[in-house]
This record gives structure tokens, C-alpha cells and sequence, in this order.
């Protein structure tokens, strides 16, 4: 078993709907959780950080976290095309080490 | 501001040859420093990181290594390369690598090994 699943995707969307995205991770010491967008080929970028169970939003993103369940996702409201690239989720532990996912492929389109 | 730069960003390399990459942070002193591989279409394996001068922790045991000669300069290099080091090389940074501490990614080094 994977440290850090994710849905393998690809996933695509229609512009203007809400695309979902999910990971579940291992490992119960785990503590924060992180969600990057990639570009293709360019680096990963921070869209949001949870620390505590529950809803985080920022814009058009909301993180959900439920660490009994040890699931973490992404929504993404409005989706736009601009939102089409690959979604990584990164786990980290007390120890400050990050485990990612393989990342989720989301296509958005017009 | 922080900034974190990664040289070459292209490179296309000889099976044997050695290797050097180079990232710098800048804006920051005593960061935490990472270095990634990235296969096509999988997710960020890790290679090394450094909580200071001289101090590298391995991973993953391969024909890489690192070191870190000045708080901010984080080297990757190899004195032979394979077929499977092919790459995207990613150095990330951390202010002091506590669970909470977010990492953020230089630009990459797209290593191609013939």
C-alpha cells in the first residue's frame, strides 16, 4: 500500500462545475496536509495548507480534512481551464517529512 | 521575499557522465533544503535534505549524491549517470522543517540521460 493515494485520474470537467479531488494517506502520526498544482513542466506550487479536521476555504478551493478516516481532498469551485493540470497531495509527519501522491490529472473544459 | 533558483534548467547528459546541480536560496538564512526527482506522470520521490552546512541525509541509496558547502547552495551531483537518472531535478525549501512548515519548489532541472 502507497503511503499518499490519490485518484489516478485523469478527470475532467466541464467549465463552470466543481471538480473533486481525493487522497488518503497511511500513516495515522501524520499532521499537516498540502495540496500543489503542477503545471506541465513546471514545479509544484502551494494552493492550500490544513492542519485540522474540517473545511479550510480560500476562494475558489476548499480543503476537507477527516483524520479518523485519514482522507484529505480538494474541491475546486467554478472550475476554469486555467485550473487544468496535475494536483499533488503531500503529507507530512511530526517529524517534518512530506510524502506525496502521484498526482491527480484534472482537465477543465470550455 | 524568498527566492529559490535552480541551474541548469535543461540538460541533456551522456550515459556515464557526471552530473552537478545547483539551487540557491535566497532571502532566508538556515533553511531547510530538499532535493526531488520527479518521473513522468508519478508523483515527488525524495532524494536528500540538509538542515544545515555539511549535514545530508539520504533517502534513497543511488549513484547520487549532495552536499551543501554555504547555508544557502544545495548541490546534487553524480560521477556516473544511468538511463534512470533521467529526470525533473526539484530543490525545495523549508524555514525549519516543523510539520507545519510549508515547502515551496524551485523552478526544476529537466535532466535527459542518452
Amino acid at each position: 500500500q502507497k503511503e499518499v493515494e490519490q485518484n489516478s485520474g485523469p478527470l475532467s470537467v466541464p467549465e463552470g462545475a466543481i471538480a473533486s479531488l481525493n487522497c488518503t494517506y497511511s500513516d495515522r502520526g501524520s499532521q499537516s496536509f498540502f495540496w500543489y498544482r503542477q503545471y506541465s513542466g513546471k514545479s509544484p506550487e502551494l494552493i492550500m495548507s490544513i492542519y485540522s479536521n474540517g473545511d479550510k476555504e480560500d476562494g475558489r478551493f476548499t480543503a476537507q480534512l477527516n483524520k479518523a478516516s485519514q482522507y484529505v481532498s480538494l474541491l475546486i469551485r467554478d472550475s476554469q481551464p486555467s485550473d487544468s493540470a496535475t494536483y499533488l497531495c503531500a503529507v507530512k509527519t511530526n517529524a517534518g517529512k512530506s510524502t506525496f501522491g502521484d498526482g491527480t490529472t484534472l482537465t477543465v473544459k470550455p | 521575499s524568498q527566492t529559490i533558483h535552480q541551474w541548469p534548467a535543461t540538460l541533456v547528459q551522456p550515459v556515464g557522465s557526471p552530473l552537478s546541480l545547483e539551487c540557491t536560496v535566497e532571502g532566508t538564512s538556515n533553511p531547510n533544503l530538499y532535493w526531488y526527482r520527479q518521473a513522468a506522470g508519478r508523483g515527488l520521490q525524495l532524494l536528500f535534505y540538509s538542515v544545515g552546512i555539511g549535514q545530508i541525509s539520504s533517502e534513497v541509496p543511488q549513484n547520487l549524491s549532495a552536499s551543501r558547502p554555504q547555508d544557502r547552495q544545495f548541490i546534487l551531483s553524480s560521477k556516473k549517470l544511468l538511463l534512470s537518472d533521467s529526470g525533473f531535478y526539484l530543490c525545495a525549501w523549508t524555514r525549519d522543517g516543523t510539520s507545519t512548515d510549508t515547502q515551496y519548489f524551485g523552478p526544476g532541472t529537466r535532466l535527459t540521460v542518452l
